[in-house]
């Protein structure tokens, strides 16, 4: 059972365009979220972060929306980028630390 | 620091072969993690260890042994390699929870 479920699988946006992916969770003891960004051959690396006592997080042109009441979460990239193009996951973490995965999202952003 | 190193990167073996993947870390994190990365299946927990001499089950054990003698390591073991078990695999540590991850170890069973 995908304890975080994300969408779409796939994405391609222009450059200059906002990249949306979402994510829903029905797990309340949930208490971090955040989100991970991986290119090809590489590890996922943390890209932004959110607690759920917080409904918006900046930084830079990454913004997480957070829902507590509908239990959703996503990740807006303004302004995509070439260079943005990566598989994003989002990720929920429980109170033992363990985080689980959504089953990413595809990114490609055309010139 | 050089963070997580995993080692090798690349890996063939053949089924009911055994080999240990290597996970060392510099940043004396106390949480360290294993994930399989499956194709669209996104990442899954095969084990991880809060600290040295605790290691637990995370969604996908089977086929799978670790142990933890030291802060720094946490390899990970497979017995009797098995097609289905042909993945990347990701260790990971963490201070608090949000994981730091190696490069990954491409393995197949062929």
């Amino acid at each position: 059972q995908q304890q975080v479920k994300q969408s779409p699988q796939s994405l391609i946006v222009q450059k200059g365009g906002i990249s949306i992916i979402n994510c829903a969770y029905e797990n309340t003891a949930f208490d971090y979220f955040p989100w991970y960004q991986q290119f090809p051959g590489k590890g996922p690396a943390l890209l932004i972060a959110i607690r759920p006592d917080v409904s918006e997080k900046k930084e830079g042109r990454f913004t997480i929306s957070f829902n507590k009441s509908a239990k959703q979460f996503s990740l807006h990239i303004m302004d995509s980028q070439p260079g943005d193009s990566a598989t994003y996951f989002c990720a929920a973490k429980t109170g033992a630390n363990n985080l689980f995965f959504g089953t990413g999202t595809r990114l490609t952003v055309i010139p | 620091n050089a963070g997580v190193t995993q080692t090798p990167k690349f890996r063939i073996l053949k089924i009911g072969q055994s080999m240990t993947l290597q996970c060392t870390q510099d940043m004396n994190h106390n949480y360290m993690y294993w994930y399989r990365q499956d194709p669209g299946m996104g990442l899954k927990l095969i084990y991880y260890s809060v600290g040295a001499g605790i290691t637990d089950k995370g969604e996908v054990p089977n086929g799978y042994n670790v142990s933890r003698s030291t802060t720094e390591d946490f390899p990970l073991r497979l017995e009797l390699a098995a097609p289905s078990q042909t993945s990347v695999y990701f260790c990971a540590s963490s201070p608090t929870g949000i994981a730091f991850f190696g490069q990954g170890t491409r393995l197949t069973v062929v």
